[in-house]
């Protein structure tokens, strides 16, 4: 089986960085996933991680580190649009099934 | 742009209607996913699909069945809905090669009464 865990929610200010971290346990690890959601809406990708380290795409960068089980997602100059649900998603070897975190609800403030 | 389509945005239905769920991709990708998505639980696999005629269960696939008679089109079929089936139901498609990521449709809201 696999264990994904998420911290729940964070508020911060519009303008800012914030780090959003996702802790994993699975065997035969074979990539990790961050998806974005709005309320009400589905989720959108954003980025894979599947070797370690940072992997840049504009303002979100994420990170990977398979031997402690560890990620984050870095969003830099916050924008009120970016309050959202994040979701860390991982996938095993042998399958094309992903293993969802129960998403991390980031609020942003003016 | 790849479109994944979902029949209903919202649906309402009454304790024990059979009820389907209908998804369409317009790529000719293999690999598609239903999702049931609830507050506090996430999102979590009920069926998925590598091809036509193919199904594999998911995580939590009591109470539901599935049907790809066509590469485009995977359906999610609640035999006898229930309240406890209440939920956001999301449909996903991946293409079959590395780094298989998944695209999702709008989801159908269902509320079972």
């Amino acid at each position: 089986g696999q264990n994904i865990d998420q911290p729940t929610e964070m508020t911060a200010t519009e303008g800012a960085i914030v780090q959003i971290n996702c802790t994993y346990q699975t065997s035969g690890f074979n990539g990790l996933f961050w998806y974005q959601q709005h309320a009400g809406e589905a989720p959108t990708f954003l980025s894979y991680n599947v070797l370690d380290g940072l992997e840049e795409k504009g303002r979100f960068s994420s990170f990977l580190s398979r031997s402690k089980g560890y990620s984050y997602l870095l969003l830099k100059e916050l924008q009120m649009k970016d309050s959202a649900s994040y979701l860390c998603a991982v996938r095993q070897y042998g399958n094309n099934r992903l293993a969802f975190g129960k998403g991390n609800q980031v609020v942003v403030i003016p | 742009d790849v479109k994944v389509t979902q029949s209903s945005r919202y649906l309402v239905k009454r304790t024990g209607e059979k009820v389907f769920l209908e998804c369409v991709q317009d790529m000719d990708h293999e690999n598609m996913f239903w999702y049931r998505q609830d507050p506090g639980l996430g999102l979590r696999l009920i069926y998925f699909s590598y091809d036509v005629k193919m199904k594999e269960k998911g995580d939590i696939p009591e109470g539901y069945s599935v049907s790809r008679e066509k590469k485009e089109r995977f359906s999610l079929i609640l035999e006898s809905a229930s309240t406890n089936q209440t939920s956001m139901y999301l449909c996903a498609r991946s293409e079959g090669v590395h780094p298989y990521e998944q695209y999702f449709g709008p989801g159908t809201r269902l509320t079972v009464t």
